[in-house]
């Protein structure tokens, strides 16, 4: 089983839907991490989570929303979807021991029409 | 939060070893530097992680000299299938309050 699971693997929406990206780990880290991925912009930061409590936003965090709703489950929300938030999304989780991701997985990959 | 530069792209031949260059001039005392692998429609995945000096595990050796401002990754006798694109991190341990943003990574192409 994949340490970092994500759901959806693939999804189609319409602009204006309201979509929930969901993560879960098992490696017990405490610190989770949603980027995006654009063809020739490399991965950027939406939101990051150190603890269950501590919420942060990260440098495109507009246009979305998280939920760390325990220590193993970081979701992402795009409260009203647009088109150009049509990209490749991944979670990544690391330990206390840094603030540098260790485990991606495999993402979503969002098309918005 | 540390900028990183890159080349955008590297080929290379199997069976030879390659360096690929990171700069990262504003790089603060207690920054790390993380190098990761990400293949087509997959995450990035860890490879090495230095501090200082040199660091090598069974995949790859990480070069910084001892100003810090750039480091090397080195990947020993690549294969076809080390054709990836890399990306260098770097930022605090766990001191830091803040997370990380990557650069836009190096493609390497492997040809045999």
């Amino acid at each position: 089983d994949a340490d970092v699971t994500q759901t959806p693997r693939n999804r189609i929406t319409k602009t204006g839907k309201r979509i929930m990206l969901e993560c879960s780990q098992t490696k017990g880290h405490d610190r989770m991490y949603w980027y995006r991925q654009d063809p020739g912009l490399g991965l950027r930061l939406i939101y990051y989570s150190f603890d269950v409590k501590d919420i942060n936003k990260g440098e495109i965090s507009d246009g979305y929303s998280v939920s760390r709703q325990a220590q193993a489950k970081f979701s992402l929300s795009l409260e009203s979807a647009i088109p150009n938030q049509t990209a490749l999304y991944f979670c990544a989780t690391s330990d206390r021991l840094t603030n540098q991701p260790q485990h991606f997985g495999d993402g979503t990959r969002l098309s918005i029409l | 939060l540390a900028k990183t530069t890159q080349p955008i792209s590297m080929d290379s031949y199997e069976g030879q070893e390659v360096n690929i260059t990171c700069s990262h001039n504003n790089i603060a005392t207690n920054d790390y530097i993380t190098w990761y692998q990400q293949f087509p429609s997959q995450g990035p995945r860890f490879i090495i992680q230095g501090y200082k000096t040199k660091v090598t595990n069974e995949v790859a050796s990480l070069f910084i000299p001892a100003d810090r401002k750039s480091s090397t990754l080195s990947l020993p006798r690549v294969s076809l299938s080390d054709t990836a694109v890399y990306y260098c991190l770097v930022g605090g341990g766990h001191q830091a309050g803040t997370a990380l943003i990557f650069g836009k990574g190096t493609t390497l192409s492997v040809s045999s």
